[in-house]
């Protein structure tokens, strides 16, 4: 079975500040995708950062980037210089090349402070 | 480009009546998906199609839901009857599989409240 864990249901950060979102996934697979999805409080799911797992280099966009850990099976989130307008529920997200389904996982609320 | 298009944005319905959702996916894409979202249960798949078939419904939740996709460019999803149980975001969303790296794009949801 794949799942994904993010074991943060809340954090908060002050604005300008880093701050780095948990997630880790199991899986038999070896060729597969990771994804982030923010959700703010309109409730629209907007991609953020996506990770393919055969490429080494971590993805970036921006002040988002990942530190994605193949053999551990961990995939974090880092937000730089947070701003207000960071504030939502954030997704980690797994899908393999075979298989369709994507598995999201319980969602990190993060709260950015002025 | 056009997004995932979801109609209607929100529904109040009372309990018994039924409830028809629809769906127009990104031009191209030929992956279609049926989420919920709830407090309790988070984002669940419903439902995934490729090529217009549906592959795994196993997340449908009940008899009482039933999804169709009779073209390309059109899926709708069904609830009757409703019950206040089934009060959630619904987001269609839509994908090309094996382009962009499998990437799922979201409509904006649909709020359905049952009373």
């Amino acid at each position: 079975a794949q799942t994904v864990t993010q074991s943060q249901p809340e954090m908060s950060v002050q604005e300008a500040e880093t701050v780095t979102l948990s997630c880790t996934y199991d899986t038999s697979e070896s060729n597969y995708y990771l994804f982030w999805y923010k959700q703010p409080p309109s409730r629209q799911m907007i991609l953020v950062i996506r990770q393919e797992a055969y490429k080494q280099q971590n993805a970036t966009e921006n002040r988002f980037s990942v530190n994605f850990q193949k053999a551990a099976k961990s995939f974090s989130l880092k937000i730089s210089d947070s701003q207000l307008g960071d504030t939502a529920m954030y997704f980690c997200a797994f899908i393999t090349y075979n298989n369709n389904d994507m598995r999201f996982g319980a969602g990190t609320r993060l709260t950015v402070k002025p | 480009d056009a997004g995932v298009i979801q109609s209607p944005r929100h529904e109040v319905t009372e309990m018994g009546q039924e409830v028809t959702l629809r769906c127009k996916p990104i031009s191209g894409h030929n992956s279609l998906f049926w989420y919920r979202q709830t407090m309790m249960r988070g984002l669940e798949l419903l439902i995934y199609f490729n090529n217009n078939v549906p592959i795994d419904d196993s997340g449908m939740p009940e008899d009482r839901f039933s999804a169709k996709m009779p073209n390309a460019s059109f899926s709708t999803l069904k609830i009757q009857p409703s019950e206040p149980r089934d009060s959630a975001v619904y987001f269609c969303a839509s994908s090309l599989r094996g382009g962009s790296g499998n990437t799922i794009y979201f409509g904006e949801g649909s709020w359905l409240t049952v009373v």
